[in-house]
């Protein structure tokens, strides 16, 4: 089965930690995305790769960091400077710049 | 800088009507316009995409057009089912911005039975 997974579902960060998302995909698609989305609001970009070992800030990079090591992985780390962590993260991969973006499931991120 | 808007921000139907869900956006120069659903709690699912150069996108049920002049895009349902419950979303991709596609707000839709 070919898509995208996320993992986990739901993330509960304690004040000042570091939390890491996982994100996978087996679509072969070179490029990658992050995007978070706030309660009743659109998505916004936070992180995108085009390519292995290559990665771009998006409108709302600050307190985020992402790598991208393999084309099949982008994870996304939520450092303590992101001091309004709580949203659903969502990713997505598209074979090109120019083409159709595929989501995952995402991940709920709530602070304790 | 690319704005994209939804109108109505939620939306209530009896089952069997026709609706159609609108989408604005501030820059003509797009590359493409795309509309997805989103479940509760659940990723985007895509429904149409829309080339620049294109009039409108057909898929069953729905059909989408674009007006890229005017800066708009509706999405019609026809005939309704509860099971099209969810929040519609639109998204434009930029001439000069490939990777970042801008969202509007979505439009929550609500069929009852």
């Amino acid at each position: 089965d070919g898509g995208i997974t996320q993992s986990p579902k739901y993330l509960f960060r304690k004040e000042g930690q570091n939390v890491t998302l996982s994100c996978e995909q087996n679509l072969n698609h070179d490029a990658m995305y992050w995007y978070r989305q706030d309660p009743g609001q659109g998505l916004r970009l936070i992180y995108y790769s085009q390519i292995v070992n290559d990665f771009q800030k998006g409108d709302i990079a600050e307190g985020y960091s992402v790598s991208r090591e393999k084309k099949e992985s982008f994870p996304l780390t939520v450092t303590s400077a992101q001091k309004n962590p709580t949203a659903f993260y969502l990713c997505a991969s598209s074979s090109g710049t120019w083409e159709t973006q595929y989501f995952g499931p995402g991940t709920r991120l709530l602070v304790l | 800088k690319q704005e994209v808007t939804q109108i109505p921000a939620a939306l209530s139907v009896p089952e069997g009507e026709n609706l159609v869900l609108n989408c604005s956006f501030t820059d003509s120069a797009i590359y493409n316009l795309q509309w997805f659903r989103q479940d509760p709690g659940k990723g985007l699912t895509s429904l149409l995409l829309i080339q620049s150069s294109q009039r409108e996108q057909t898929s069953g049920r729905l059909n989408a057009s674009l007006d890229k002049s005017s800066g708009r895009s509706t999405l019609y349902i026809a005939a309704s089912q509860p099971g099209d419950s969810a929040t519609y979303l639109c998204a434009v991709l930029h001439n000069n911005a490939g990777n970042m596609l801008t969202f509007g707000g979505g439009t929550r839709l609500m069929v009852k039975p």
